[in-house]
């Protein structure tokens, strides 16, 4: 099936430092991509919709300027938290789709990104 | 895109089977119902997806009446690897851009 592979798994980054997260289709191509933040204990909430060759989709509360998001193949989307502050501690997750399926709309997720910001 | 309701914990024990409801009152016809399985600290997995009537495969079954406005994701004896949280998503097989949204979920609790 396919596989979504995301890295690092945790990451601990001073407060004001720029911290990066790769998601990547290890299976197949994946035009659209989507990034998900999820607090303690909390369902998980879409952040932005990520599109291969274009800008990303962000949802409503979301700051783009925060969450910098490139989707520059097929294959990968990186999302890269700017000036970090604790209060973006978090676990983000992204999820790409398989077209190729027809079965959970091809929808898989990465194992995520447990983000601590000191 | 509907929204869903389910209840926010389940209590169970080992060797029991284990039905978890969901309303989605609104739910349009295109829609398919989705349920997902996520453990701590990481992402969600596909459990099963059905559009009426009953699905099953090798870890659940999916029951869905008739007007579709609700579904029950049912799970064969539990045992302790399957507390999770369990989300009950609908929508339509759309476009690339189709956005999966999350509900609150259902926090299942599996004891010895």
């Amino acid at each position: 099936g396919a596989v979504v592979s995301q890295h690092p798994s945790r990451v601990i980054c001073k407060s004001g430092t720029s911290v990066k997260i790769e998601c990547r289709s290890l299976d197949f191509q994946a035009t659209t991509m989507f990034w998900y933040r999820q607090f303690p204990k909390q369902s998980l909430m879409l952040m932005a919709t990520s599109n291969e060759g274009s800008k990303a989709t962000y949802e409503q509360g979301v700051e783009k300027d925060k969450f910098l998001i490139n989707h520059a193949s097929l294959t990968l989307s990186t999302l890269t938290v700017t000036s970090a502050h604790p209060e973006d501690s978090s676990f983000y997750i992204c999820s790409a789709r398989d077209r190729r399926s027809g079965v959970n709309y091809g929808y898989t997720f990465g194992s995520g990104t447990r983000l601590t910001v000191v | 895109l509907a929204k869903t309701t389910q209840p926010i914990s389940m209590d169970s024990y080992e060797g029991q089977e284990v039905n978890i409801t969901c309303s989605h009152n609104n739910i349009a016809t295109n829609d398919y119902i989705t349920w997902y399985q996520q453990f701590p600290s990481q992402g969600p997995r596909f459990i099963i997806q059905g559009y009426k009537t009953k699905v099953t495969n090798e870890v659940a079954s999916l029951f869905i009446p008739a007007d579709r406005k609700s579904s029950t994701l049912s799970l064969p004896r539990v045992s302790l690897s399957d507390t999770a949280v369990y989300y009950c998503l609908v929508g339509g097989r759309m476009d690339s851009s189709y956005k999966l949204i999350f509900g609150s979920g259902t926090r299942l609790l599996v004891r010895p």
